[in-house]
């Protein structure tokens, strides 16, 4: 079973600044099956980026996702009041899905 | 456009059996499609519980194989899920989600509203 690392826990930043997170695999993952997804409270997980890098339909250009083998980034180029939540990556491999354990993305 | 509900008891008594139905309402449970289930227990985060495809064939959380039935219902246009033998540590929002798988896609792209399901 693959593990998913996701660092820092919490990133705490300003509307307009540029946010950074990390998906760590334990072993190599196929980037067509890495895939960001953004949960607000009380809402249900949302799909963002897929492919590790292209965009699902309706998500701002200002979300962009990076990366290969056992490193992946999602990259937040400036936060706007509604990014504000907590972002997971997930992966599929071998019949087998697993989620990171988030990041929270929260205002400071 | 597809849409999800999950529908089942909010209250589940130790030692018994958790049963949740997902109805599949704008589009049909035979498409190309494995159809999913993703518990968060308060206040964490997601885990995956299992998938199933309209044939049948589905594939488990390890860590929750043993306890856990995945079904699908073509006549009734949903899936369900069993899981046994609960604990307090399975009290948890439940969602139902589907997967799509192209070639040159993959991800969790819809998702039902969640239900809450407290085992005490």
């Amino acid at each position: 079973e693959i593990v998913l690392t996701q660092s820092p826990g919490i990133l705490s930043l300003s509307p307009g600044q540029r946010a950074t997170l990390s998906c760590r695999a334990s072993r190599s993952v196929s980037s067509s099956y890495l895939v960001w997804y953004q949960q607000k409270p009380g809402q249900a997980p949302r799909l963002l980026i897929y492919g590790a890098s292209s965009r699902a339909t309706g998500i701002p250009d200002r979300f962009s996702g990076s990366g290969s083998g056992t490193d992946f980034t999602l990259t937040i180029s400036r936060l706007e009041p509604e990014d504000f939540a907590v972002y997971y990556c997930q992966q599929y491999g071998s019949s087998l899905l697993t989620f990171g354990p988030g990041t929270k993305v929260d205002i400071k | 456009q597809v849409q999800l509900q999950e529908s089942g008891p909010g209250l589940v008594k130790p030692s018994g059996t958790l049963s949740l139905t997902c109805a599949v309402s704008g589009g049909s449970i035979s498409s190309t499609n494995w159809w999913n289930w993703v518990r968060q227990p308060p206040g964490k985060g997601l885990e995956w519980i299992g998938e199933i495809y309209h044939s049948g064939s589905s594939n488990y959380n390890p860590s929750l194989k043993s306890r856990v039935t995945i079904l699908v219902d073509k006549s009734k246009n949903q899936f369900s899920l069993k899981l046994s033998s609960v604990t307090a540590a399975d009290t948890a929002v439940y969602y139902c989600a589907r997967v799509t798988w192209r070639p040159d896609y993959y991800g969790m792209d819809v998702w039902g509203q969640g239900t809450t399901v407290t085992v005490s």
